[in-house]
């Protein structure tokens, strides 16, 4: 069975200091991976897939299959970066479902 | 620009009651999606449809139902709510092959 854990429930940082939200996932077979987050009063959207390789809000996220991780990392956080974020893996079977992780709340502070 | 409605923002509810959550998308997408979405437990699939009047069980379907009439329609249907249903109910669609999911705003259910 696919699972994905994100170990930190709450992530406090300074504003202008790293961001790294962890992801592990396990899946029998080629995943494919994505970032959500959903800001304060707004739902939940799309922040990233894996396999655009794209650098978002200056975020960027590697997929390390050794290590079955997906970690979601920031060089500089910004206030606007507070939000809960979850990482998703996809399935390849019928109607496309996500599984996602346990969410992670990310505070940063001024 | 992709929009996904659900029918209400917040919903009171007793206990035994039969209780409808509609969700609307205009993007004509085949799969549509019911989560519930509690602390700590990020967001748990109760039931997927990827085409009309098909419905696929996902992770938590017990004491839910669904109905998938109409493509852009996808009703979550709890027969007697309970305590323990009382969570945010989130609506999601998506095109066929493609991972990402777009998401309605959302229900709070409290059951009382």
């Amino acid at each position: 069975a696919q699972r994905v854990t994100q170990p930190e429930k709450l992530l406090s940082v300074f504003k202008g200091a790293p961001v790294e939200l962890k992801c592990n996932y396990s899946y029998s077979g080629s995943p494919e991976l994505f970032w959500y987050v959903q800001y304060s009063r707004q739902r939940l959207q799309l922040l990233l897939r894996h396999i655009s390789r794209e650098s978002i809000k200056g975020f960027t996220a590697d997929l390390n299959k050794g290590e079955t991780s997906f970690h979601l990392k920031k060089p500089f956080a910004q206030e606007e970066d507070s939000a809960m974020y979850y990482c998703a893996l996809k399935s390849r079977a019928a109607g496309n479902k996500l599984t996602f992780g346990g969410g992670t709340r990310v505070l940063v502070k001024p | 620009d992709v929009k996904v409605t659900q029918s209400s923002r917040y919903l009171v509810k007793r206990t035994g009651e039969k209780v409808f959550l509609e969700c609307v998308q205009d993007m004509d997408h085949e799969n549509m999606f019911w989560y519930r979405q509690d602390p700590g437990l990020g967001l748990r699939l109760i039931y997927f449809s990827y085409d009309v009047k098909m419905k696929e069980k996902g992770d938590i379907p017990e004491g839910y139902s669904v109905s998938r009439e109409k493509k852009e329609r996808f009703s979550l249907i709890l027969e007697s709510a309970s305590t323990n249903q009382t969570s945010m109910y989130l609506c999601a669609s998506s095109p066929p092959r493609v991972g990402e999911q777009y998401f309605g705003p959302g229900t709070r259910l409290t059951v009382t």
